[in-house]
């Protein structure tokens, strides 16, 4: 089956550092990809969609220049938490869309971690 | 808005019990449902879907049932194994909001031998 990698599983950086979050669709090419963040006991809330070569479509309350998405091919997205700060710390999951497919078709990435210290 | 509620885990369940995990949801519309797993280490996995009122799905022994009248998608298996053990979460792709998934917080699982 497809498979969404996503690098690193987890971090921690301090307080006012940016961290690059990597998604990949391993075998498809994914036009849309999706960055989710789920906190503690709560459910995956979907930031921002990405399509690849356009700029990404952030949800309400989502801040742009916080949450920086690139998706510059057909198999990365990129999320990069800008000046992170410990209300950041959280999982971040990515999914990702077959080119073409089925709009109920998503493949999800394992998950990243991220602590702010 | 829509939204899902799932009721909270952990599920501690022996090997070849009954399993119901129960999931409402709010949504105008007819929204599609939908039952993900997430294994240890592993993303979310679609499990089973259904996308009109009083379809079935089923999937690896999983059913679940779309009540538009009591707005619930409850998963339900009838002999569950210790490979079960997972995170269940169930979500709603509301109509017009296309790729769009809401959630609901996911219910741990846990099957005892």
């Amino acid at each position: 089956g497809a498979v969404v990698s996503q690098h690193p599983s987890w971090v921690i950086c301090k307080s006012g550092t940016s961290v690059k979050i990597e998604c990949r669709s391993l075998d498809f090419q994914a036009t849309t990809m999706f960055w989710y963040r789920q906190f503690p006991k709560q459910s995956l809330m979907l930031m921002a969609t990405s399509n690849e070569g356009s700029k990404a479509t952030y949800e309400q309350g989502v801040e742009k220049d916080k949450f920086l998405i690139n998706h510059a091919s057909l198999t990365l997205s990129t999320l990069t938490v800008t000046s992170a700060h410990p209300e950041d710390s959280s999982f971040y999951i990515c999914s990702a869309k077959v080119a073409g497919g089925s709009t109920d078709t998503q493949y999800f990435g394992p998950g990243t971690r991220l602590t702010v210290l | 808005g829509n939204s899902v509620t799932q009721m909270e885990g952990p599920v501690t369940l022996s090997e070849e019990a009954f399993l119901t995990i129960n999931c409402t949801y709010t949504a105008t519309g007819y929204p599609s449902l939908f039952w993900y797993v997430q294994y240890p280490g592993e993303g979310l996995q679609l499990l089973l879907k259904a996308t009109k009122a009083d379809d079935k799905g089923s999937n690896k022994g999983f059913e679940a049932t779309y009540r538009k009248e009591t707005t619930s998608f409850h998963l339900e298996k009838g002999s569950v194994q210790v490979s079960d053990s997972a995170v269940y979460f169930c979500a709603l792709r509301g109509t017009g909001t296309a790729s769009k998934l809401t959630f609901g917080t996911g219910t741990r699982l846990q099957v005892t031998l």
